[in-house]
C-alpha cells in the first residue's frame, strides 16, 4: 500500500525557516518524481515544486523560487521541502504528492501538514 | 502565467447529472486531469489523462475534451460526491497548473 507521510509543520515567524518531510513507503521510490502541492487555509490548489526520481531536474512555482529547495534522499524514501524567508502568503497545508509515470498528476497523496507563519 | 478556468459552484439533485467544466488555451494539446477533495481530507485523483478512471473510482464519474475544455461529469450524482473538485493540466513549460475548484452541492 503506498503512503505518504508529511511532518515538521508549526507554527513560524515571518523570515523564518521550516524544512518539511515526507516519508514514503510501499513502492520504489526512486523511480517516481515527487511532488509538494499546497493549500491555503480555505483556498484552491496551489502546485509548489517538483523532482525528478533521480534528483536531476527540479521546478519550483514562481511564488517560492529562490526561497524554498525541494530534495529527496532515495536511500531513506524521503522527501524534504526547506522552506525559507518565509511570509504570511506561504501559510497553508502543504501535502506531498507523487508523481505519476505516465503524465504530468499526481496519483497518491499525503494526508498534509499545516505550515502557519505569523508573528 | 497560464491559467484554467472552473465555475465556482455547481448544485444538482440527488440522481441528476453534474457537469464541471474546465477551460484552458493549452488543453486541445495537454491532458486534463480532475480530484476531488472532502472536507478536512487530501485530495484524491478521479479522472486522468481526460477520461481515464482510475481503480476504485466508481463508473458514474466520467471524463471529457473538446477544444480548450475539459469536463468532469457525475451521472446519477450520490450524497456522497458533494466535495470540492479541481482540474489539473500543464503550462506549455510543463509546469503543473490547477484550475480554482469548483464545489459540487447536492441538494
Amino acid at each position: 500500500e503506498v503512503q505518504l507521510v508529511e511532518s515538521g509543520g508549526g507554527l513560524v515567524k515571518p523570515g523564518g525557516s521550516l524544512r518539511l518531510p515526507c516519508s514514503a513507503s510501499g513502492f520504489t521510490f526512486s523511480s517516481y518524481s515527487m511532488n509538494w502541492v499546497r493549500q491555503a487555509p480555505g483556498k484552491g490548489l496551489e502546485w509548489v515544486s517538483s523532482i525528478s526520481g533521480s534528483g536531476g531536474y527540479i521546478q519550483y512555482a514562481d511564488s517560492v523560487k529562490g526561497r524554498f529547495t525541494i530534495s529527496r534522499d532515495n536511500a531513506k524514501n524521503s522527501l524534504y521541502l526547506q522552506m525559507n524567508s518565509l511570509r504570511g502568503e506561504d501559510t497553508a497545508v502543504y501535502y506531498c504528492a507523487r508523481g505519476q509515470l505516465s503524465g504530468d498528476y499526481f496519483d497518491y497523496w499525503g494526508q498534509g501538514t499545516l505550515v502557519t507563519v505569523s508573528s | 502565467s497560464y491559467e484554467l478556468t472552473q465555475p465556482p459552484s455547481v448544485s444538482v439533485s440527488p440522481g441528476q447529472t453534474a457537469r464541471i467544466t474546465c477551460s484552458g488555451d493549452a488543453l486541445p494539446k495537454q491532458y486534463g486531469y480532475w480530484y476531488h477533495q472532502k472536507p478536512g481530507q487530501a485530495p484524491g485523483l478521479v479522472i486522468y489523462k481526460d477520461s481515464e478512471r482510475p481503480s476504485g473510482i466508481p463508473e458514474r464519474f466520467s471524463g471529457s475534451s473538446s477544444g480548450t475544455t475539459v469536463t468532469l461529469t457525475i451521472s446519477g450524482v450520490q450524497a456522497e460526491d458533494e466535495a470540492d473538485y479541481y482540474c489539473q493540466s500543464v503550462d506549455s513549460n510543463g509546469t503543473v497548473v490547477f484550475g480554482g475548484g469548483t464545489k459540487l452541492t447536492v441538494l
